[in-house]
């Protein structure tokens, strides 16, 4: 039974490109989250997806950040024209269909960005 | 508001002394979850134990305890004689039931266990 998956585990761009970060829940789940750690800090929410709804993005920088989660297909966390300021760890979770208040969130191993 | 503090920013022991890791929480909820994780160097997230509001009994798990105390809103997380492989930084985290289930997480504690 495969983990969180997260792809590429690294990726390095330069400043003004963009940059696309991948996440398969695990099986049977359908609730994702998306979470910022930026150097020797804790993590941040971003947002949370259900397939093909956004339904908390509270944590997401107004602009060049967007998120889906397809009805196919992997979430995808895109970051437009990245800045250094955008260099950081970040990790996608999942939880089971019935979200509950109890429930763990499985994390993946986290994709770090490196811009130049 | 939701807060979660790890005052604890580095700690260094030796091999087999006992450390506690403190976390105190802040929320308006009546309702809500704590949760603790480790990151080791390799950089995933790893599950250590969840504790609902509900329930305050302290909790043991062979080397690691938990020790809930509502009256002073902490969740602190004790490791006895620590060993090298429990070098890593840990995070406490909460989960509030008007939160949309997203975890508000401390800034975590490098523990550093010297052989």
């Amino acid at each position: 039974n495969a983990g969180v998956m997260q792809n590429p585990r690294h990726l390095v761009r330069r400043r003004g490109q963009e940059a696309r970060l991948r996440c398969s829940p695990m099986k049977g789940h359908s609730h994702v989250y998306w979470y910022r750690q930026l150097p020797e800090e804790g993590l941040k929410f971003m947002v949370y997806l259900q397939k093909e709804n956004i339904i908390d993005e509270s944590g997401m920088p107004k602009e060049r950040f967007s998120a889906e989660f397809p009805k196919e297909g992997p979430s995808i966390l895109r970051i437009q024209q990245v800045v250094r300021g955008d260099s950081a760890a970040y990790f996608c979770a999942s939880s089971p269909p019935v979200a509950q208040l109890s429930d763990e969130q499985f994390f993946g191993p986290g994709t770090r960005l490196t811009v130049l | 508001a939701q807060k979660v503090t790890q005052a604890q920013t580095e700690i260094s022991v030796v091999e087999k002394e006992d450390v506690t890791l403190d976390c105190v929480y802040e929320t308006r909820d009546t309702t809500y979850y704590l949760f603790w994780y480790k990151q080791p160097p390799s950089g995933e997230l790893v599950f250590l134990i969840r504790r609902n509001s509900f329930d305050e009994q302290n909790e043991i798990s062979g080397r690691y305890s938990w020790n809930f105390q509502k009256s002073t809103s902490s969740f602190n997380f004790t490791i006895t004689a620590s060993q090298v492989v429990d070098s890593a930084v840990y995070f406490c985290a909460l989960k509030m039931n008007t939160g949309f289930q997203k975890l508000v997480f401390g800034t975590g504690t490098r523990l550093l266990v010297s052989p």
